[in-house]
């Protein structure tokens, strides 16, 4: 079955440092992958999508990489601020489609 | 435009209790899933509807079950309740079942 990666242990950078956070998966190569920010105690919210045919998605500080030959996904956030500071989730659909498939999440933690 | 709702935020029910849980998509949004987030297994899906039709779900046993109506509200039940069942429940919409989710901020239940 499909499994996500994304590293278990938090991430904590200085206010204004480019953050890194990696997705990995098995088997298969989805269509799209997507990432979600996770704040406590509340839902998931959206970020970006990037598909199978897209090396590179941007949305202001965010970008978005996509390896289907390393099967891969890198999440950089550019110009880090304190209130970036939540668990990032990389998720993607097997196929069949209709039912997500969720990593554990990654905390990052930005210092003023 | 209004985001998802869900009803209640907070439950407390005793083991072998039943509890039904409500979901109202965003205007628009015909598609609703399922997942239960709890700290060891992360966000895990349990099921997705599409115009009053249950599409796919996840590995959960039978207890766990679901609806939607006409107007694109779900509502998710549990019987038998079980401690292990204490999780945030949380629903999504989308368009059309593929691609961004819009969470709710979910029903946190708790079974003692």
């Amino acid at each position: 079955s499909q499994k996500i990666e994304q590293n278990s242990e938090a991430l904590n950078i200085q206010e204004g440092k480019t953050a890194t956070l990696t997705c990995n998966y098995t088997n298969y190569s989805p269509a799209y992958l997507q990432w979600y920010r996770q704040d406590p105690g509340r839902g998931p919210v959206f970020l970006l999508l990037i598909r199978e045919n897209e090396k590179e998605k941007r949305k202001e500080r965010l970008k978005v990489t996509f390896d289907t030959t390393l099967k891969q996904s890198l999440f950089h956030i550019t110009a880090s601020q304190p209130a970036d500071s939540a668990t990032y989730l990389c998720a993607l659909e097997p196929p069949g489609g209709f039912k997500t498939i969720f990593g554990a999440g990654t905390r990052l933690f930005v210092k003023a | 435009k209004a985001g998802v709702t869900q009803t209640p935020r907070y439950l407390i029910k005793t083991r072998g209790q039943q509890v039904t849980l409500s979901c109202s998509p965003i205007s628009g949004h015909r598609s609703v899933s399922w997942y239960q987030q709890t700290p060891g297994q992360g966000l895990q899906f349990l099921f997705e509807y599409f115009s009053e039709t249950q599409r796919n779900k996840g590995n959960f046993p039978g207890r766990f079950s679901g609806r939607q109506f006409s107007n694109s509200r779900s509502e998710m039940n549990v019987s038998t309740l079980e401690l292990g069942d204490s999780a945030l429940y949380l629903c999504a919409s989308s368009v059309k079942g593929v691609g961004e989710q819009y969470f709710g901020p979910g029903t946190r239940l708790t079974v003692t």
